[in-house]
């Protein structure tokens, strides 16, 4: 059974429209996380939050807003979508600690027209 | 900012052949960083593959070994004889020990193929 779980699989938008990608963790992890992969670009984190609080925010614009209704919730809002914003958005969670493995889910990919 | 540089790919090597694939680090916000190798087989998600959280010290997990080198900045991926289900993307990543929640920085990813 899938551990994290991230929906939908693909996702195409267009541009100025808004969009909600789900992630969902059955791992009993405290910490969450949100990566974003562009193309031919590394992983780059965005967010982290712990007992669905902010932790840390990576991303410079305030159109990307997680959140968390539930523990093992970490949904994120974009609005007002540009093309640029096209990649694979990736979910991870982890036990507390900075030590602690960080598990994936396997991405939405976004694409903006 | 901090940063990861890795192997360009893609790379192909022959089974049983040896491999290394180079990561180096720059961590100038980090105090004492840590380092992973994560791997995304085809069709699978991101999983790690091996983690070294103090310098000097050697992680190793399903035939690969990195060992983690702060004189040098660098946390090179090793084997010493390929398999063809090794074929998959490798990610070099950078941690934080500073903070309870660490985010990771990653490198571009290297796409190895082992051809039989």
């Amino acid at each position: 059974d899938p551990k994290i779980i991230q929906k939908p699989k693909y996702l195409v938008a267009v541009t100025g429209s808004e969009k909600i990608l789900i992630c969902e963790q059955y791992l009993g992890h405290n910490a969450m996380y949100w990566y974003r992969q562009s193309a031919k670009k590394p992983l780059e984190f965005m967010f982290s939050y712990s007992y669905q609080k902010l932790m840390d925010n990576q991303t410079a614009s305030s159109r990307f807003q997680p959140q968390s209704s539930k523990k093992n919730h970490l949904d994120l809002q974009i609005t007002a979508l540009k093309p640029d914003d096209s990649a694979t958005y990736f979910c991870a969670s982890s036990q507390e600690g900075a030590y602690a493995e960080q598990f994936f889910g396997p991405g939405t990919r976004l694409t903006v027209l | 900012g901090d940063s990861v540089t890795q192997t360009e790919g893609p790379v192909t090597v022959s089974e049983s052949e040896s491999l290394i694939i180079n990561c180096t680090y720059s961590a100038t916000s980090i105090a004492y960083p840590n380092l992973f190798w994560y791997v995304r087989y085809p069709g699978e998600g991101l999983q790690l593959l091996l983690k070294v959280i103090t310098a000097g010290q050697k992680g190793s997990s399903r035939g690969f070994e990195a060992t983690y080198n702060k004189e040098t900045t660098s946390f090179h991926l090793q084997k010493a004889s390929v398999q063809e289900s090794d074929s998959a993307v490798y990610y070099c990543a950078l941690g934080d020990s500073g903070g309870s929640n660490a985010k990771l920085t990653f490198g571009k990813g290297t796409k190895l193929s082992v051809k039989s």
